[in-house]
C-alpha cells in the first residue's frame, strides 16, 4: 500500500497564478484533511471532508478551495496565489471522527514569488 | 473549544539521557490525546494515543506519555534518547462526540546532542 501520497512535492508559484495540489489515499479511508504547516505554527486545519461528497471548513480556509472527487482523492486548489500561501502543505487520511489516527503524505512544499 | 499548548519550542538533551516533552491542553469536555512525531522532511506519524483506561500509554520506539485529568496533561517520556530521535514532536487534541476536527499544539523540536 502506499499510504497517503500527494504531487507536486515542490512548487514555485508567481503571485496571481493558480495550481491544484493532488491527494489520493488507498486505505479506504472515510475522512480527510488538508494542512498547511508553517514555522513556530504547527499544523493549522485548512478543509477537511468526514465522507465522499462533503467538505467543511477548518481554521484557515480564505483563499482556498477543495473537491472530494471520490473516496480516494482530495484536491485542494489555490485560485490566486499569496505570497501569504508559502508553506508546506500536508493532506492526511483517516477511517472516521474523533479516536483514529490520522495518516500523512509527505508533504508539498509551496513557494509563492 | 479545545486547544493545546506545547510549552517548549525546543528541547536540547544528551544521548542516552532521558526527555520529557511537555504538552496541556484545554477543553470542556472529554478528549482523545494523541503525540505524533515528524522526522525531517517527512510527513508525521502517530507515536501513541490516549483514548480511554490506563492513563499511561506506551507507544512506539519506547516512548511512553501519561493522561493526567486533573492536570489537564499529557506528557511524552523516554527514558533514553537516540540521535535517531531527532524530530519535531506534536501533541494534539480531539474532543469526544464533537467532530472530527482535531487541534494540533506548535510542536517541540528534539536536538539531540552527542
Amino acid at each position: 500500500n502506499a499510504g497517503v501520497t500527494q504531487t507536486p512535492k515542490f512548487q514555485v508559484l508567481k503571485t496571481g497564478q493558480s495550481m491544484t495540489l493532488q491527494c489520493a489515499q488507498d486505505m479506504n479511508h472515510n475522512s480527510m484533511y488538508w494542512y498547511r504547516q508553517d514555522p513556530g505554527m504547527g499544523l493549522r486545519l485548512i478543509y477537511y471532508s468526514a465522507s465522499e461528497g462533503t467538505t467543511d471548513k477548518g481554521e484557515v480556509p480564505n483563499g482556498y478551495n477543495v473537491s472530494r472527487l471520490n473516496k480516494r482523492e482530495f484536491s485542494l486548489r489555490l485560485e490566486s496565489a499569496a505570497p501569504s500561501q508559502t508553506s508546506v502543505y500536508f493532506c492526511a487520511s483517516s477511517e472516521g471522527r474523533g479516536p483514529y489516527e490520522q495518516y500523512f503524505g509527505p508533504g508539498t512544499r509551496l513557494t509563492v514569488t | 473549544a479545545q486547544s493545546v499548548t506545547q510549552l517548549d519550542s525546543q528541547v536540547p538533551v544528551f544521548e542516552e539521557a532521558p526527555v520529557e516533552l511537555r504538552c496541556n491542553y484545554s477543553s470542556s469536555v472529554s478528549v482523545y490525546l494523541f503525540w505524533y512525531v515528524q522526522y525531517p522532511n517527512q510527513g508525521l506519524q502517530l507515536l501513541l494515543k490516549y483514548l480511554s483506561g490506563s492513563t499511561l500509554v506506551k507507544g512506539i520506539n519506547g516512548f511512553e506519555a501519561e493522561f493526567n485529568k486533573s492536570q489537564t496533561s499529557f506528557h511524552l517520556r523516554k527514558p533514553s534518547v537516540h540521535i535517531s530521535d531527532t524530530a519535531e514532536y506534536f501533541c494534539a487534541v480531539s474532543e469526544m462526540n464533537r467532530d472530527d476536527k482535531i487541534i494540533f499544539g506548535k510542536g517541540t523540536r528534539l536536538h539531540i546532542l552527542p
